[in-house]
């Protein structure tokens, strides 16, 4: 099956910097990788997402890049902000059904 | 609109108890996923709902799990003789598509802690 693994397990980062988060996947066959955002107390919320046939994909301050050859992807926070703290978290998806493999999830810090 | 919601928010039992936790997904969501997880861990899928029927039934860890669907609608996850490493937060998610590739939105969970 789908194995996903993500690094680093804690990052922390002064308000205003950059923030990369990166994950790779085994199976070749996923096509779906979308990036949640959970903070304490609530359940994961989409913050972006990729098809396998995208290279990268931008929404505001998020980027979001795949390399399919590699079978890694990565989430991209600029200009961060205190309110971005929380724990984030990467998956991917090769069933027709979107059953999500999940990352061991990424706890970001950012100082004020 | 509402969002997808679980109850109870939390569920404190005595080991070999029986629970039951609830999930009413957005209204016309026609997928259901429950997911789980572990104190410091990512989440690890359960068990996948199409309408009614489960067709991924994959990720239940025991047959001491079981899940349910009625109406295409609200879901039950059912966990007898619970066990200490039951303990986790369980998290429901629908989707408005069958197909893959389509966001998936989660409830807050239910955080149970088996004693």
């Amino acid at each position: 099956g789908e194995n996903v693994e993500q690094h680093p397990s804690t990052l922390s980062v002064q308000e205003g910097d950059s923030a990369v988060i990166k994950c790779t996947y085994s199976d070749s066959a996923s096509n779906y990788f979308p990036w949640y955002k959970q903070e304490l107390g609530k359940g994961p919320q989409l913050i972006i997402d990729i098809r396998s046939n995208v290279g990268e994909k931008k929404d505001q301050r998020i980027a979001v890049t795949l390399n399919k050859t590699a079978k890694h992807f990565s989430l991209h926070i600029t200009e961060t902000q205190p309110e971005d703290s929380a724990v984030y978290f990467c998956a991917a998806s090769s069933t027709s059904y979107g059953k999500l493999t999940f990352g061991q999830g990424t706890i970001l810090t950012v100082h004020p | 609109g509402a969002g997808v919601s679980q109850s109870p928010s939390n569920k404190v039992t005595e080991k070999g108890k029986d629970v039951e936790l609830r999930c009413d997904p957005i209204s016309g969501h026609t997928a259901l996923y429950w997911y789980r997880q572990s104190l410091g861990q990512g989440l690890e899928f359960l068990i996948y709902f199409q309408g009614n029927s489960a067709p991924d039934k994959s990720g239940l860890p025991s047959d001491r799990f079981s899940a349910e669907r009625t109406g295409g609608s609200v879901s039950t996850l059912t966990i007898q003789r619970t066990q200490q490493e039951d303990s986790a937060v369980y998290l429901c998610a629908s989707s408005l598509d069958l197909a893959g590739g389509v966001e998936q939105f989660f409830g807050p969970g239910t955080r149970l802690t088996v004693l």
